[in-house]
C-alpha cells in the first residue's frame, strides 16, 4: 500500500517557467511534509518542509501549498533554472517528523534552456 | 560542520557474504534513520535508532538485516548472507531532536551495494 502518491513521474519545463509537482497522502496521522532534491549519485537534500497548520510556505523560488482536507500538497518552483534539473521527492511522517519518512516515488524534472 | 558521513561509498559483495555499512551522524545529532533506495524508486524507511536503542524497526526485513547505534562510534547496518535483491543504495539520515516541533532529517551520500 503506497501511502504517498507523487505525480507526475517526469516533467519537462522551459527555463523561467513554473514547475509543479503534486503529492497525495492517505495516513491522517502524518503531520510533517518535507520535499527533497536528489542529484544522480548523491543523497537527498532537504529543500523545504511544511506542517498542516499552515496552507503555504515559501522559501526563495520554492513554495509548498498544502490542502489538509484534500490530503494533498504540492511543490512549486518559480523561475525554473537548468540547475534545478534533478529528482524531487515528497515525503511525510508523523510524530512531528520524528518518525521515519514515507516517500513518494519521485519526479524527474528537466529544465530546458 | 561536517554533514552525515557514510562509508564505504561503494561496496561489492558476492552472494552469501556479509555487508557492513557505517553511518556517522552530524555533530550533535543523536537520532539515526536508515533508508533503502532501489533503482528508479523512492526511498523506503528501514529503521530508526537512538544511541544504544532501536526505536522503530518496522521497515527492516525480518531476516538477515540488523542495525545498531552504540554509545561510541558510528551506526552500523549489517546485512548477512547477501542476495542479489539486496543490491541498492542505502542512505542514512540524522536528526537533532525527536519530538521537536520540526524534526528535520539530513541525509548522507549513501552506500551503493552491489551483490554479484
Amino acid at each position: 500500500q503506497q501511502q504517498v502518491k507523487q505525480s507526475p513521474q517526469s516533467l519537462i519545463v522551459q527555463k523561467g517557467g513554473i514547475s509543479i509537482i503534486n503529492c497525495a497522502y492517505e495516513n491522517t496521522a502524518f503531520d510533517y511534509f518535507p520535499w527533497y532534491q536528489q542529484f544522480p549519485g548523491k543523497g537527498p537534500a532537504l529543500l523545504i518542509a511544511i506542517r498542516p497548520d499552515v496552507s503555504e510556505k515559501k522559501e526563495g523560488r520554492f513554495t509548498i501549498s498544502f490542502n489538509k482536507s484534500a490530503k494533498q500538497f504540492s511543490l512549486h518552483i518559480m523561475d525554473s533554472q537548468p540547475g534545478d534539473s534533478a529528482t524531487y521527492f515528497c515525503a511525510a511522517s508523523s510524530g512531528g517528523g520524528a518518525d521515519g519518512l514515507t516517500f513518494g516515488k519521485g519526479t524527474h524534472l528537466i529544465i530546458q534552456p | 560542520n561536517a554533514g552525515v558521513m557514510q562509508n564505504p561509498r561503494h561496496l561489492v559483495r558476492r552472494r552469501g557474504q556479509e555487508a557492513r555499512l557505517r553511518c556517522s551522524p552530524m555533530k550533535g545529532h543523536s537520532h539515526v534513520y536508515w533508508y533503502r533506495q532501489l533503482p528508479e524508486e523512492g526511498l523506503k524507511f528501514m529503521v530508526y535508532l537512538q544511541k544504544e536503542n532501536i526505536i522503530d524497526e518496522s521497515g527492516m526485513p525480518k531476516e538477515r538485516f540488523s542495525a545498531e547505534f552504540p554509545k561510541e562510534g558510528p551506526s552500523i547496518l549489517r546485512i548477512q548472507q547477501v542476495v542479489r535483491g539486496d543490491s541498492a543504495a542505502y542512505f542514512c539520515a540524522s536528526s537533532l531532536l525527536a519530538g521537536a516541533s520540526y524534526n528535520e532529517q539530513f541525509f548522507g551520500p549513501g552506500t551503493r551495494l552491489t551483490v554479484l
